[in-house]
């Protein structure tokens, strides 16, 4: 059974930084692109960045782009989100997710961490 | 980017009650749709793949039909365990979005 854990989050100023890490077990991560998806409270999904197996490519949203950088640590098995310049509106959520199929292009999302809080407060 | 549109954004229903949601994309996706549940403070749980391919495990009273731009997800008889927060998701190209949510409710 795939298992998805994300540590890292908590309170933090605006302005500053968090790292988090999204941790497998019953697979191997490289084997999968692994995306984050985040949710700010009481509000919808919304994709924030992916990286691929090989850690070739990587993606973000407009929203993150500069700020958030995701790497492979591939002898721990772990995705690190390194987020920078914090802001209120990265409040949120944010989930791993393991990428079950793809178009080609893109693809969906069959297995999901249970999620960590980020908060952005002064 | 493509943009998702649910609707009803939410909706109320009995127990036993046949309900569809609506999924809308600004540009067709051909079949490159998913479909989630999530129930408060969980995950979102995958139902459904490529508009109508369900994935192991859920109950056949979910069903996902569309291609190109209009998607629905359909639930016949709905159970207790059904209310939940259904979202869309397209993933035809980078970046993927997902819909506004449609909260199914008691009633």
């Amino acid at each position: 059974q795939v298992q998805l854990v994300e540590s890292g989050g908590g309170v933090v100023q605006p302005g500053r930084s968090l790292r988090l890490s999204c941790a497998a077990s019953g697979v191997t991560l490289s084997n999968y692109v692994i995306h984050w998806v985040r949710q700010a409270p009481g509000k919808g999904l919304e994709w924030v960045a992916a990286i691929s197996g090989d850690g070739h490519s990587k993606y973000y949203a407009d929203s993150v782009k500069g700020r958030l950088t995701l790497s492979w640590d591939t002898s721990k098995n772990t995705v690190s989100l390194q987020m920078d310049s914090l802001g209120l509106e990265d409040t949120a959520v944010y989930y791993c997710a393991t990428e079950g199929g793809t178009s080609g292009k893109c693809g969906f999302f069959n297995y999901w961490g249970q999620g960590a809080l980020v908060t952005v407060s002064s | 980017d493509i943009q998702m549109t649910q609707s009803p954004s939410a909706l109320s229903a009995f127990v036993g009650d046949r309900v569809t949601v609506t999924c809308r994309a600004s540009q067709s996706i051909s079949n490159w749709l998913a479909w989630y549940q999530q129930k408060p403070g969980k995950a979102p749980r995958l139902l459904i793949s490529k508009a109508s391919s369900l994935e192991s495990g859920v109950p056949p009273r979910f069903s996902g039909s569309g291609s190109g731009t209009e998607f629905t997800l359909t639930i016949t008889s709905l159970q207790p365990d059904d209310f939940a927060t259904y979202y869309c998701q397209h993933y035809e190209s980078y970046f993927p979005t997902f819909g506004q949510g449609t909260k199914v409710e008691i009633k």
